[in-house]
């Protein structure tokens, strides 16, 4: 079974510090991965996507893909007390399928 | 430009009814995927569809559940003879192409099976 592995939390973090997120996933032929923020009670909100290996930057938001460990992070950087939320990892599992597999997610706590 | 529309937003049955959830993607959106987040859940892929066609419906139950996204007209999931354990917020996405491609989702609805 095809999983997406995420530290549930809470991680707690200052305001102004970086958050670092993390990822793990079993499919090795997982091509597209994504970072979705969901407040409590809300949808999910897409932040970033990242396709290739390496870091991909937007805003105070890095995306980190290292297909060869099957890993994926989010870093969160200047860390603000909006940004306290669950962050959901989600990837697009191979062999053509084409609904996402979501990991459970990481509670994130900005400290005032 | 309007967003990924749901409705109801929430909805409340008795056991044995049907539960009828609707969607409208974005515009220009012609991918539409069904999820469930159950309490203290992650997201739970349930069905993709393009319209009048669906494409994988491997997370679907095979027993009480259906969808659909007609020629004309919003996505629809439907769930007969709803139980208890239906209960859950039930999310709609929609992307431009396939699920390589970034989907956007809706408020969603809460079904509660009282």
């Amino acid at each position: 079974q095809k999983e997406v592995e995420q530290n549930s939390g809470p991680l707690s973090v200052p305001e102004g510090a970086i958050a670092s997120l993390n990822c793990t996933y079993s499919d090795r032929g997982s091509q597209s991965f994504f970072w979705y923020r969901q407040y409590s009670g809300k949808s999910p909100e897409l932040i970033m996507f990242i396709y290739s290996n390496g870091d991909k930057e937007d805003g105070r938001f890095t995306a980190q893909l290292n297909k060869a460990s099957q890993y994926v992070s989010l870093l969160i950087r200047d860390s603000q007390p909006s940004d306290s939320a669950t962050y959901l990892c989600a990837v697009t599992p191979g062999g053509g399928a084409d609904g996402l597999t979501f990991g459970k997610g990481t509670h994130l706590i900005i400290q005032p | 430009n309007a967003g990924v529309m749901q409705n109801p937003r929430h909805l409340v049955r008795r056991r044995g009814q049907e539960a009828r959830l609707r969607c409208s993607p974005m515009k220009g959106h012609s991918h539409v995927y069904w999820y469930r987040q159950l309490p203290e859940e992650g997201l739970k892929f349930m069905v993709y569809l393009q319209k009048e066609n669906i494409i994988d419906e491997s997370g679907m139950p095979k027993e009480r559940f259906s969808a659909e996204f007609p020629k004309e007209g919003p996505s629809i999931l439907r769930i007969q003879q709803v139980v208890r354990g239906d209960s859950a917020a039930y999310f709609c996405a929609s992307s431009l192409g396939g699920a390589s491609t970034e989907a956007f989702f809706g408020q969603g609805t809460r079904l509660t099976v009282v």
